[in-house]
């Protein structure tokens, strides 16, 4: 059994194109995360949400758009991709919302934009 | 601006050796951090932490750590396995409030059979 999972695992798409990301976690947990690991290896967050409410947006630009339709699901649409949008990215999940609660990470997406 | 650092991009240690990870931090504010190993094209998985109110915490062959005054920890691995082969990430937060890990750049770290 899959903690987070995440779909698709590789995504190679075009310039301009509008693309979205899934993740599910069967842990039970309340908060998610989006994290976006780029060439230089910074893995850096973007987004998070507990109970479906967004909780941390870190200056990501608005063409990223994370939708959390329950507490198991955070799906991260991107629009108009750009080059600079190739990178891997995480999505993980935490029992709650505190610095000090360990999170658990899916696979990662990568993403190429040709 | 990188509050977390690990100037090591990567290591190699015999199979049965000590393994010693390092890790710099900047902020202050800084009082929970843990440690993450990934494998290729896996996620980063969980290994260990430890509060600043700690300076060691130990699981297994896993030690990490802490020299609050220093802001730096490391992370021991003893005795090393070929297994243990992989990206090593130490990460760090403040527990007041942001709610989120600042993650360093990760050391490779190669043991040899």
């Amino acid at each position: 059994d899959t903690a987070v999972s995440q779909t698709p695992k590789y995504l190679v798409t075009q310039m301009g194109n509008d693309k979205s990301i899934k993740c599910e976690q069967n842990l039970g947990h309340d908060t998610m995360y989006w994290y976006k690991q780029d060439s230089k290896k910074f893995l850096k967050i973007m987004f998070s949400y507990n109970n479906k409410e967004l909780i941390i947006n870190e200056t990501v630009p608005n063409r990223f758009s994370p939708k959390s339709p329950d507490k198991a699901h955070l799906n991260l649409h991107i629009n108009s991709l750009e080059l600079g949008d190739s990178a891997v990215y995480f999505c993980a999940s935490s029992q709650e919302l505190a610095s000090s609660d360990t999170q658990y990470f899916g696979p990662g997406t990568r993403l190429t934009v040709l | 601006d990188q509050q977390v650092k690990q100037n090591s991009p990567s290591l190699s240690v015999q199979e049965g050796r000590i393994s010693i990870l390092n890790c710099d931090y900047t902020n202050s504010m800084f009082d929970y951090f843990l440690w993450y190993k990934k494998y290729p094209a896996e996620g980063p998985t969980f290994l260990i932490s430890i509060s600043s109110i700690k300076d060691k915490n130990e699981d297994g062959r896993f030690t990490v750590f802490l020299n609050k005054s220093a802001k730096h920890l490391s992370l021991h691995i003893v005795p090393s396995q070929p297994g243990d082969s992989a990206v090593y990430f130490c990460a760090a937060s403040s527990t007041s409030g942001t709610y989120k890990y600042i993650f360093g750049t990760g050391t490779r770290l190669k043991v040899l059979a």
